[in-house]
């Protein structure tokens, strides 16, 4: 059974930083590219990023409004994935999923909020 | 980056009532478009697949076509279990983009 586990949100001030993870199962992770993408309260999907597999190259591509300041990296000793969160705007508040694009696997999400 | 307007923003429809739902891309995207279903509280799932290809397990009563710039999600007829909120995606290039969803509520 296919499974995506994401953990590490919560409650962070503005400015501050946050580490989310991505545990999957079930599936080859090294093949596979990595997506993060999220949903604002009340708000639409947003594109995050994706990482591609180590044998496509590993490179990771962010959105705009992230560039800079979000870093995805995988571990696939780990079959894990990750999103470092740095300098946290308000506006980054939302529901966090890892998904797998390629085979329609989503995680269940994890809620960041960034609040003073 | 490839704009996604989709709509309407949101619908009554009965049940048995057929749906349409439009994305256009501000440039070509050949067929590399998905259609997601979202439930509240739920993450998303796949119905559509390159712009028209059935994605295992969902029901026939949902279609897709289009190509290009143009793209529409069709339900023949609507179930109860239909009532949620659709959206596009497209990922001919980066940074892949949502259109920003259709809420489809009971009439």
């Amino acid at each position: 059974e296919v499974q995506l586990v994401e953990s590490g949100g919560g409650l962070v001030k503005p400015g501050g930083s946050l580490r989310l993870s991505c545990a999957a199962s079930g599936f080859t992770f090294s093949d596979a590219w990595m997506t993060w993408v999220r949903q604002a309260p009340g708000k639409g999907l947003e594109w995050v990023g994706r990482i591609k597999s180590k044998t496509d190259g590993g490179t990771a591509d962010y959105a705009a409004p992230v560039q800079g300041r979000f870093t995805i990296s995988r571990d696939d000793s780990k079959n894990t994935l990750y999103l470092q969160m740095n300098s946290l705007r308000i506006e980054d508040t939302a529901v966090y999923y890892c998904f797998v694009w390629y085979f329609d696997y989503w995680g269940q999400g994890t809620l960041v909020t960034v609040s003073s | 980056d490839i704009q996604m307007t989709q709509s309407p923003s949101s619908l009554s429809a009965s049940v048995g009532d057929r749906v349409t739902i439009t994305c256009r891309a501000s440039q070509g995207i050949r067929n590399d478009l998905g259609w997601y279903q979202q439930k509240p509280g739920k993450a998303p799932k796949r119905l559509i697949y390159a712009a028209s290809s059935f994605q295992s397990g969902v029901p026939s009563r949902f279609s897709g076509s289009g190509s290009g710039t143009e793209f529409t999600l069709t339900i023949s007829s609507l179930q109860p279990e239909d009532f949620a909120t659709y959206y596009c995606l497209q990922h001919n290039s980066n940074p892949l983009t949502f259109g920003g969803g259709t809420k489809v509520e009971i009439k």
